[in-house]
């Protein structure tokens, strides 16, 4: 069975610094990787995913990702934070079951900036 | 095109009493999710269909909760009866079968009392 770690629970970054959340995970095959984020009281919105190809992905508000099959990561970067990308961070692997794609989420990286 | 659409945003229940969501997809989206997302936690499947028919259904709690798809547009979630570890954030997902991207909607923030 598949399986998605996010090592650091909380981060505190200032407003300007760059940024990276860590994501491993463990999966049989080529994994499908997505990053989502989710604001408070919000749902969760797509960031950027991977299925193949070019191994560093390009997401929307500036965000990238990079895929490691060496190291099972697929860790989110950002070079230059602002203050609005304070939210949860949520990392999954997808695994296909007949037609359909289904999601295995981490704990989350809760994100905070400091002006 | 417009997103996900969840009702109610919030719902606060005594336990033992029932309660239903209620999730309308996004057009053309014959894919439907449903995942409960406890506090500090990623979220995770309770079940998903495709069009009218539950393909995955094996971590829902059958005992207590329900779902439904009629005609494969709307769904509802129904637990009864709730009990305080029902307390959570209820969340429907849709995909379009030719994408593999889930769009999630706004979810339902589920306090058993």
């Amino acid at each position: 069975a598949q399986s998605v770690t996010q090592p650091d629970i909380h981060i505190t970054v200032s407003e300007g610094a760059s940024l990276e959340l860590r994501c491993n995970y463990s999966y049989g095959a080529t994994p499908y990787l997505f990053w989502y984020v989710q604001s408070p009281g919000q749902g969760l919105q797509l960031l950027l995913k991977y299925f193949s190809g070019d191994t560093l992905v390009q997401g929307i508000k500036g965000f990238e990702a990079e895929f490691k099959r060496s190291q099972s990561s697929f860790n989110l970067r950002k070079p230059s934070v602002h203050w609005s990308d304070a939210a949860e961070y949520f990392c999954a692997v997808g695994s296909y079951t007949g037609t359909a794609s289904k999601l295995t989420f981490g704990t989350g990286t809760r994100l905070q900036v400091t002006l | 095109e417009a997103g996900v659409v969840q009702s109610p945003r919030y719902k606060i229940i005594e336990k033992k009493q029932p309660v239903a969501f209620w999730c309308n997809p996004i057009s053309g989206h014959n894919t439907l999710y449903w995942y409960r997302q406890n506090l500090g936690q990623g979220p995770e499947l309770l079940i998903r269909y495709e069009n009218e028919e539950a393909v995955d259904d094996s971590q829902l709690p059958k005992d207590r909760f329900s779902a439904e798809r009629l005609k494969g547009v709307d769904s509802t979630l129904k637990i009864q009866p709730a009990e305080l570890g029902d307390s959570a954030v209820y969340l429907c997902a849709t995909r379009r079968a030719s994408t593999d991207t889930q769009y999630f909607g706004p979810g339902t923030r589920l306090t058993v009392l």
